[in-house]
Order: structure tokens, then C-alpha cells, then sequence
């Protein structure tokens, strides 16, 4: 079983419309949780990182959300835009290994999103 | 935009040909990845390397091998390539800064068809 789940799988909307996609993990305890934003064929941005500490990490039209409680992440998308369609990947790092050896991250499946005119 | 090449961007290649897939970067990283991703599938870890003749294998099984001679060079070889192997291939690369939060950067990968 995947220990970073996302949900929808896709999703359509009208431009200008605002979204949010869900990420629940079962990665325990952990370092960081990142966003990151993948267009067809190129490799993933980075959108926003967060420590377990944080509950919330803007970065212009995005916003993230973290609720280490319920083990939940969102990313919201305001206003959106035609240049939004991409997959988003909810992407957790596990504890950080003083010795630098251990750094591997745990890639959700992504929730595609399209955005239509 | 990060600093870091993958070449080709796409290859078809027949049953039984070696082939090398490139990664470069200019960051100087001592941290290279290349992740595997199938269509609508997460990305796994098959090789890392944290910096010069270091190199390990990930969490995904892959019958390709790496190497680590230069620090701006992790290339990726299949010795005798196979239909299995069709898939997308992605590098990255990080610095090692002693913190969780360093930032991951993707080339923009090599999509691999064997026929």
C-alpha cells in the first residue's frame, strides 16, 4: 500500500475557478512534506515545502495546508489558470539521518488537473 | 529554472541494445537520484549516489547500473535493454546542507520505448 495517497486522481475545472487537492500519508514520523507540480512530460517543481511545524506554506496562487494530527496535506489554487493544467505530487521526506545518508523521498501518484477555458 | 540536463529527452530503441541515459548538473550537488515513472504512477527511487564513487541502489529493483566519476555526472546504463524497461527516467540532484528541507531538482527527464 502507498504511504502517500491523493486524492481526486484528476480533475477538471473552469479557468478562474479555485481547487484543492487532498494528500493523506501514513509516513510516520517525517521530515517534510512538498508539493510539487509535473507538466506532461518534464520533470516535478517544487511548489512548497513544510516541517511537521508548519501548517501552512503559501507560494503566490498556491497554498498549503499540513495537519500532522490527521496525517493530512491540501494544496489549494486560487484564481486558476490555463497554465495550472499539470500533475500535483504530494511528496513526504522520512526523518533526516544526521549522517546524511538517508534522504529518500515518497512520491504520491498525483492528482491531475485540468483546467479548461 | 534548475541546472540540470537530461539527454536524450526521448529514445525507441530495439530488444538487446545498451543504452546510456545522461544527467548533468551545474549546481555542483553532491546528492544525484534517477527515479523511474510509469504513466500515472508515482516515481520510485532506483538509483542514488551522495557524491564521487558513491552510488546505492533505491527502494525499486532495476537492472540498470550507475556511476559517480565526476560530480556534475550521474549517468544511467542498460546493458541489454528490454521491453520491461519502457518507462520514464528522471534525474535530480541535491546539495547536502545538513537540513530535511533541501530542495530537489528534476531534470526533465528521458521517456525510453524498447521495442
Amino acid at each position: 500500500k502507498n504511504q502517500v495517497e491523493q486524492s481526486p486522481q484528476s480533475l477538471i475545472i473552469l479557468e478562474g475557478k479555485n481547487c484543492t487537492l487532498q494528500c493523506n500519508y501514513t509516513v510516520s514520523p517525517f521530515s517534510n512534506l512538498r508539493w510539487y507540480k509535473q507538466d506532461t512530460g518534464r520533470g516535478p517543481v517544487s511548489l512548497t515545502i513544510m516541517t511537521f511545524s508548519e501548517n501552512t506554506k503559501s507560494n503566490g496562487r498556491y497554498t498549503a495546508t499540513l495537519d500532522a494530527d490527521t496525517k493530512q496535506s491540501s494544496l489549494h489554487i486560487t484564481a486558476s489558470q490555463l497554465s495550472d493544467s499539470a500533475s500535483y505530487i504530494c511528496v513526504v521526506t522520512p526523518p533526516w539521518d544526521s549522517g546524511g545518508s538517508n534522504y529518500k523521498l515518497t512520491f504520491g501518484k498525483g492528482t491531475l488537473l485540468t483546467v479548461n477555458p | 529554472e534548475a541546472d540540470i540536463y537530461q539527454t536524450p529527452r526521448y529514445l525507441v530503441i530495439g530488444t538487446g541494445k545498451k543504452i546510456t541515459l545522461e544527467c548533468s548538473q551545474t549546481m555542483g550537488h553532491d546528492k544525484m537520484y534517477w527515479y523511474q515513472q510509469d504513466p500515472g504512477m508515482e516515481l520510485h527511487l532506483i538509483h542514488y549516489s551522495y557524491g564521487v564513487n558513491s552510488t546505492e541502489k533505491g527502494d525499486l529493483s532495476s537492472e540498470s547500473t550507475v556511476s559517480r566519476i565526476r560530480t556534475e555526472h550521474f549517468p544511467l546504463t542498460l546493458e541489454s535493454a528490454r521491453p520491461s524497461h519502457t518507462s520514464q527516467y528522471l534525474c535530480a540532484s541535491s546539495e547536502y546542507s545538513g537540513t530535511p528541507n533541501t530542495e530537489a531538482f528534476f531534470g526533465q527527464g528521458t521517456r525510453l520505448t524498447v521495442v
